[in-house]
This record gives structure tokens, C-alpha cells and sequence, in this order.
């Protein structure tokens, strides 16, 4: 079963913009973490949130985590063409466990 | 450090038959986990291992099965492949200590059965 839900399922934008993904899931996590995909290929693992932080910086990228309304967002700021790709959200709910529970993902196309 | 590597890359095999996929991970790490992808289910958790003993298991049948050597490296295989076990295989590694560790991906095995 999917624990993660991402928002939308697709997002077509232009070079230069932001983009925005959401993310909910259904039971309390040890982490979240934000994956990318290019054309079916391996997962680039993006950035890590753990469940006592509430946002976190990685160059273009912020990620956001609200525990109470069991939610993350991931903003691309300024976006390029080599970021079109698939980007997945997937949460760690077993302590010991490395396990991650993989939503459906968006499909982020960005135009040059 | 080199990353993770899954052999092999794209395999074809009919129904019936039998598959062993092969992954090696990230020098150090001892956790492997393996998942399954398909347009229609997504990415789906099929089991991991530490130190050679199965930690964790999805919801998939007996079909489908792994081991993990002494070195980490790790295999899975299924048997009496069906159609829907078209997928993308992806193999993860992590140091497994805490369980809260980034998982690494391979590449992926992309299996086709026909």
C-alpha cells in the first residue's frame, strides 16, 4: 500500500520558475525522504527530513515537514531543464528497519 | 566510493520460467533492500536484508524470494514468472544500523516477461 500521496501527479513549468510538490502520508514516520527519477531509470536520493525538523536547504532545494498535518512540500527554486524527472517522497515508519514506503510521485516537466 | 551496482541491466523471460537478479552495494553498508516498479503500483518494498538475514518483507507471495551473502551482496529471485512480474527492479544499500539512514538506489533490472 502507498503511505505517500504526492500533489500534484504532474506539473508542467517553464525554466526559471518554482516548483512546488506536496506530499501526505498516513501514519508516523521516522523520516521522509525526497527521491528523483529520470525516465525509469535508478532513484537520486535528494534530501532526508527527520520527524523532529521542519525544513531543510539543499542548493535549489527546500523541503518542508509538517508532522501534525502529516505533510511534506519540496520546492525547486529556479528550475532547469535537467530537472524533468519524476520525484518521489518516501517515508521510514520502522525504527531499526530500513524500509521506505514509496508514494506515486509527480512527473515535474520543465521547459526551456 | 563506487555506488550501487544491479546486474544484469534488462532481461527477457517467459512465463514460467525462473530469475536470480544480482546487486552489490555501496562498500560498507550492510542493509539491502530490494523494490519493485511498475506503472501501475508504483514502487513496492519487497524485502530487506542485514547481515544476511531477512529483516523485513513486503506483501508479495512466496514467488518471490532473497538471500544476502557475507560480502552484503545480495540476490533475488523468482520463480514460475508471471506477465504482471514486468517491472524495474531496484536495489537499495544503506549502513542498516539505525534503520534512519539514506538508502542509495542502483540502477535498476528491467525485467520483461513474455
Amino acid at each position: 500500500s502507498q503511505q505517500g500521496e504526492e500533489d500534484p501527479q504532474a506539473l508542467s513549468i517553464q525554466e526559471g520558475e518554482n516548483a512546488t510538490m506536496n506530499c501526505s502520508y498516513k501514519t508516523s514516520i521516522n523520516n521522509l525522504q525526497w527521491y528523483r527519477q529520470n525516465s525509469g531509470r535508478g532513484l537520486v536520493h535528494l534530501i532526508l527530513i527527520r520527524s523532529n525538523e521542519r525544513e531543510k536547504h539543499s542548493g535549489r532545494l527546500r523541503v518542508t515537514l509538517d508532522t501534525s498535518k502529516k505533510s511534506s512540500s519540496l520546492l525547486i527554486t529556479a528550475s532547469r531543464a535537467a530537472d524533468t524527472a519524476s520525484y518521489f517522497c518516501a517515508t521510514e515508519v520502522n525504527s531499526g528497519y530500513s524500509t521506505l514506503t514509496f508514494g506515486k510521485g509527480t512527473m515535474l516537466l520543465v521547459s526551456p | 566510493k563506487a555506488g550501487v551496482t544491479q546486474t544484469p541491466r534488462y532481461l527477457i523471460k517467459t512465463r514460467g520460467q525462473q530469475v536470480t537478479l544480482s546487486c552489490s552495494p555501496i562498500s560498507g553498508h550492510r542493509s539491502v533492500s530490494w523494490y519493485q516498479q511498475t506503472p501501475g503500483q508504483g514502487l513496492q518494498f519487497l524485502f530487506e536484508y542485514f547481515s544476511e538475514t531477512q529483516r523485513n518483507k513486503g506483501n508479495f507471495p512466496g514467488r518471490f524470494s532473497g538471500r544476502q551473502f557475507s560480502n552484503s551482496r545480495s540476490e533475488m529471485n523468482v520463480s514460475t514468472l508471471e506477465l504482471g512480474d514486468s517491472a524495474l527492479y531496484l536495489c537499495a544499500s544503506s549502513p542498516g544500523v539505525t534503520g534512519k539512514e539514506t538508502q542509495y538506489f542502483g540502477p535498476g533490472t528491467r525485467l520483461l516477461v513474455l
